[in-house]
């Protein structure tokens, strides 16, 4: 099946800094979501990304996905307590029978005020 | 009100015990799915429903089975619970086409003594 690796598993950061989590597939694929889950929540969408190189901003937040449709990040610019949470990439193949979204192992954001 | 609840909340259960999660959702979709998250490997895919008459399994289904009894609920059973399916289960639900977002139920944290 597919799989996506995602990198790294946990982010310490100082308040003000940047962020970036990084999401990687073997195999290329048809588009990619973005979810991040709060401590003790659930996961929330934040954005699905569909055309090679494609890049979206929302405020401090930067969603790529790569020109191959193989790899994709999300960059936050000075981080903020609100930020914490777990981030996952979920991508969907393209390849016929490929429908479902796979998930990232996720990676954890600590940001210390 | 959420739009995708699940019940029970928190269950802890011993060993052989069958158990069934819930999960009932007021949007109006067609798709329903059952995750299950473990710490460290994300969520992880058990069943999935594109509608009343469609079953289908995921990455996971050993262990479980599913009961899609209208467009509205869909639970999820542990016929013989063992601790190794201790975990927080995640129903979800998205629209039509290849596109969608998931929206996900507030878990439900289950306990296999």
């Amino acid at each position: 099946g597919q799989q996506v690796m995602q990198i790294p598993q946990y982010q310490h950061v100082q308040e003000g800094e940047d962020f970036t989590t990084y999401c990687n597939s073997s195999t290329t694929l048809s588009n990619i979501q973005w979810y991040k889950q709060r401590p003790g929540g659930h996961p929330v969408f934040l954005i699905q990304l569909v055309k090679s190189g494609e890049v979206k901003k929302q405020k401090r937040l930067t969603f790529q996905f790569g020109e191959a449709k193989k790899n994709s990040s999300l960059h936050i610019t000075a981080t903020q307590t609100t930020d914490v949470g777990t981030y996952f990439c979920a991508a969907r193949g393209s390849g016929a029978g490929s429908y479902q979204l796979t998930f990232g192992k996720g990676t954890k954001l600590s940001v210390i005020p | 009100d959420a739009d995708v609840t699940q019940t029970p909340r928190n269950r802890i259960t011993k060993t052989g015990k069958r158990i069934m999660l819930e999960c009932s959702q007021t949007k109006g979709h067609d798709r329903m799915y059952w995750y299950r998250q473990d710490p460290g490997l994300g969520l992880r895919l058990i069943y999935y429903s594109f509608d009343v008459k469609d079953i289908n399994k995921g990455e996971i289904s050993d262990g479980y089975s599913v009961s899609r009894q209208a467009q509205a609920k869909f639970s999820l059973s542990l016929e013989s619970a063992i601790p190794n399916q201790t975990a927080l289960y995640f129903c979800a639900t998205s629209g039509k086409g290849l596109t969608g977002e998931l929206f996900f139920g507030e878990g439900s944290r289950l306990t296999v003594l």
